[in-house]
C-alpha cells in the first residue's frame, strides 16, 4: 500500500467557520508534510512533522494549526481563513528524513475555497 | 540558499518526439535532486532521484535524467514522448532537514 489519503478532495468554507483536512498513510513512514499549491505555482512547504514531533514550521500564519495525533495521521485544523488561502493543499509522507531517502509520497491533494 | 530554476513554463512536443526539460539548481554542497510529475487535479509522483554516484539516472515511465555539476543541472529527458506524459512537471533540490525546494515547473503539452 503506497498510499496518502486525504479528505475532504473539496471543501468550501467561509472566513468564519472551522474546519480541518486529514491526511493519513499506512506505510509506516516516520515524516509528514503539508504543502500549499497556488495555481501555477509550485507547492510551498508548510509544515512538517518527525516522529510525530513538528520539526518544521515555515513561518505559517496561526489560522493554520496542524496536528499529528499518531504516526499514521495528520491534520491541519483551519480558523478564521482569508480567500487568498484559497488553494490545493497536499499532505506527504517520507520513510525518514527526506535526506536519507529523497522520496516524498503525495496525497492527491485537498482542494481549499474560502469566501 | 537552495534554489531551482525552470526556464521553461510551457514545451509542446509532438507524440514520438524526444523532451528535455531543463532544471538548473543553486546549492552550497552535493545536492540531492528529483524530478516530480504532476497531473492535473493530481498529487505529485516522484519520476527520479540522485544523490551520489553515477550521474545518468533512469526513472519511471522512461524518463532519466543527467547531472552536471559543472552547469549546476539536472536536464530530464525521454526518447519518446506519449500523450500521456501531457503533465506539470518539477524539478527540485533536497535542502538542509526535511526540506524540499521546488522549481516553478514546467508544462508539458504532447501534441497528437
Amino acid at each position: 500500500d503506497t498510499e496518502v489519503t486525504q479528505t475532504p478532495k473539496h471543501l468550501v468554507m467561509g472566513m468564519t467557520n472551522k474546519k480541518s483536512l486529514k491526511c493519513e498513510q499506512h506505510m509506516g513512514h516516520r515524516a509528514m508534510y503539508w504543502y500549499k499549491q497556488k495555481a501555477k505555482k509550485p507547492p510551498e512547504l508548510m509544515f512538517v512533522y518527525s516522529y510525530e514531533k513538528l520539526s518544521i514550521n515555515e513561518s505559517v500564519p496561526s489560522r493554520f494549526s496542524p496536528e499529528c495525533p499518531n504516526s499514521s495521521l495528520l491534520n491541519l485544523h483551519l480558523h478564521a481563513l482569508q480567500p487568498e488561502d484559497s488553494a490545493l493543499y497536499l499532505c506527504a509522507s517520507s520513510r525518514e528524513r527526506l535526506a536519507n531517502t529523497g522520496e516524498l509520497f503525495f496525497g492527491e491533494g485537498s482542494r481549499l475555497t474560502v469566501l | 540558499a537552495q534554489s531551482v530554476t525552470q526556464p521553461d513554463i510551457h514545451i509542446t512536443v509532438s507524440e514520438g518526439a524526444s523532451l528535455e526539460l531543463r532544471c538548473n539548481y543553486s546549492y552550497g554542497a552535493t545536492p540531492y535532486l528529483f524530478w516530480y510529475v504532476q497531473s492535473p487535479g493530481q498529487g505529485l509522483q516522484l519520476l527520479l532521484k540522485y544523490f551520489s554516484g553515477d550521474t545518468l539516472v533512469q526513472g519511471i515511465k522512461g524518463f532519466e535524467a543527467e547531472f552536471k555539476r559543472s552547469q549546476s543541472s539536472f536536464n530530464l529527458r525521454k526518447p519518446s514522448v506519449h500523450w500521456s506524459d501531457a503533465a506539470e512537471y518539477f524539478c527540485a533540490v533536497g535542502a538542509r532537514g526535511n526540506k524540499l525546494v521546488f522549481g516553478a515547473g514546467t508544462i508539458l503539452r504532447v501534441k497528437s
